[in-house]
């Protein structure tokens, strides 16, 4: 039960798009049409922003995009702007009743 | 509208018990599967428990196994974890989470401190 992968920051200016990869496995990411993605504002619960690799809960903004090939799935964020500065984590199922999240990335916009 | 609110945290010595408690309500309880996830200060999330809706399906993270217990009343709206064997490294803010094969209700978390 390793974390997913991903890296430990990303950053761009307002107006430009970033990527934030999440690395995994055949046994989570690869394995599932499952992953989500959260955003997580310091000292408050994740929020959902992404479900079922590329859906998006209602009053999410459509700048986040997500997708998946192989065991690796991204979120995309364009038109960047400075609310989006947060802390991201992926998550997948792993089989068995078990889920997985990666180790989160650091988003600064600069 | 959809809540979840836990309760139970607090600071206790290693080897120590305690036990979390996440009230729902806003939605039908009994038909949502229930999780319990982590998060130690400064790190990044991590699952920690899962119930079904009729809490016959439970599974662990390899971390808490044999030392915690997930369980559900659906009478009461309520899902439980009970923490036996606290060890420092299970300090941590505890989030209730429901899960709809994503995790699209969280509770404001509450702080488990094991320490002597």
């Amino acid at each position: 039960q390793s974390a997913l992968t991903q890296p430990r920051s990303v950053s761009g200016s307002p107006g430009q798009s970033v990527t934030i990869s999440c690395t995994g496995t055949s046994s989570d990411v690869g394995g599932y049409n499952l992953v989500s993605w959260y955003q997580q504002h310091p000292g408050k619960a994740p929020k959902l922003m992404i479900y079922d690799v590329t859906k998006r809960p209602s009053g999410v903004p459509d700048r986040f995009s997500g997708s998946k090939s192989g065991n690796t799935a991204s979120l995309t964020i364009s038109g960047l702007q400075a609310e989006d500065e947060s802390d991201y984590y992926c998550c997948s199922y792993a089989g068995s009743y078990t889920m997985i999240f990666g180790g989160g990335t650091k988003l600064t916009v600069l | 509208e959809v809540q979840l609110v836990e309760s139970g945290g607090g600071l206790v010595q290693p080897g120590g018990s305690l036990r979390l408690s996440c009230a729902a309500s806003g939605f039908t309880f009994s038909s949502y599967e229930m999780n319990w996830v982590r998060q130690a200060p400064g790190k990044g999330l991590e699952w920690v428990s899962y119930i079904s809706g009729s809490g016959g399906t439970i599974s662990y993270a390899d971390s808490v196994k044999g030392r915690f217990s997930i369980s559900r009343d659906n009478a009461k709206n309520s899902v439980f974890l009970q923490m036996n064997s606290l060890r420092v490294e299970d300090t941590a803010v505890y989030y209730c989470a429901r899960l709809n094969n994503y995790f699209d209700c969280w509770g404001q978390g509450t702080l488990v401190t094991v320490s002597s």
